[in-house]
């Protein structure tokens, strides 16, 4: 089992609609969570961080469920310029290697 | 300005040789890694650096060897280059090991 996994998609969604990926971890150390968006040949960049309560920043909101091990992107009122690649990272914290899913990627319609 | 830089950004070479992939930031971080991204988008971490120090050593073959002369730079050879090679190679920066990381531009490496 991948230590950081993510349905690969592609998620192909229209303008205006709302869009939801999860990410699994297993080692339940973990600590740190984040979400990173990659553009096509582009390097990654943070898009939030994922905290114990939930958070949300703009149209896109993030969950964190311990006990099942998963972490949640929403995003609402896709646009066209939200089309990329997510990926999903979990870090146990101290010295120990952060962790990148493989990425969901969306595209989204006009 | 820019807070992470990669040198070169293209790498064609043969098989056999060696060559360097160097990283700097300006970022005053602690904490810096080289990933590997291969044809598959796969972001795999290889090593992390903090404070100079060797923090993380993925299971690289021991052609890669990094070097990190100061906390503002890393650098990245490889002897005797592989087909297996050929990726994307991503150099980052954090404050310290569980923050946000800021990534270079990435040095896109073909094998030929």
């Amino acid at each position: 089992r991948k230590e950081v996994e993510q349905d690969p998609g592609p998620f192909n969604v229209p303008e205006g609609a709302t869009v939801a990926f999860n990410c699994t971890y297993s080692n339940s150390a973990s600590q740190s969570f984040f979400w990173y968006r990659q553009d096509c040949r582009k390097e990654p960049k943070l898009l939030m961080s994922v905290y114990s309560s939930g958070n949300e920043d703009g149209r896109f909101t993030a969950q964190l469920n311990r006990a099942s091990q998963y972490i949640s992107l929403l995003i609402r009122d896709s646009k066209l310029s939200d089309s990329a690649t997510y990926l999903c990272v979990a870090s146990p914290g101290g010295y120990q290697k952060v962790t990148f899913g493989t990425g969901t990627k969306l595209q989204v319609i006009p | 300005d820019t807070a992470v830089s990669q040198t070169p950004k293209y790498l064609v070479t043969q098989m056999g040789n060696d060559k360097s992939i160097k990283c700097e930031q300006n970022l005053g971080h602690d904490t810096m890694y080289w990933y590997k991204q291969d044809s598959k988008k796969f972001l795999k971490i290889m090593f992390s650096y903090n404070n100079k120090e060797l923090i993380i050593n993925e299971t690289v073959p021991n052609r890669f060897s990094p070097k990190s002369p100061d906390k503002a730079h890393l650098n990245l050879h490889i002897n005797s280059l592989e087909l297996g090679d050929s990726a994307v190679y991503f150099c980052a920066s954090s404050d310290t090991p569980t923050e946000t990381q800021y990534f270079g531009p990435g040095t896109r490496l073909l094998v030929l």
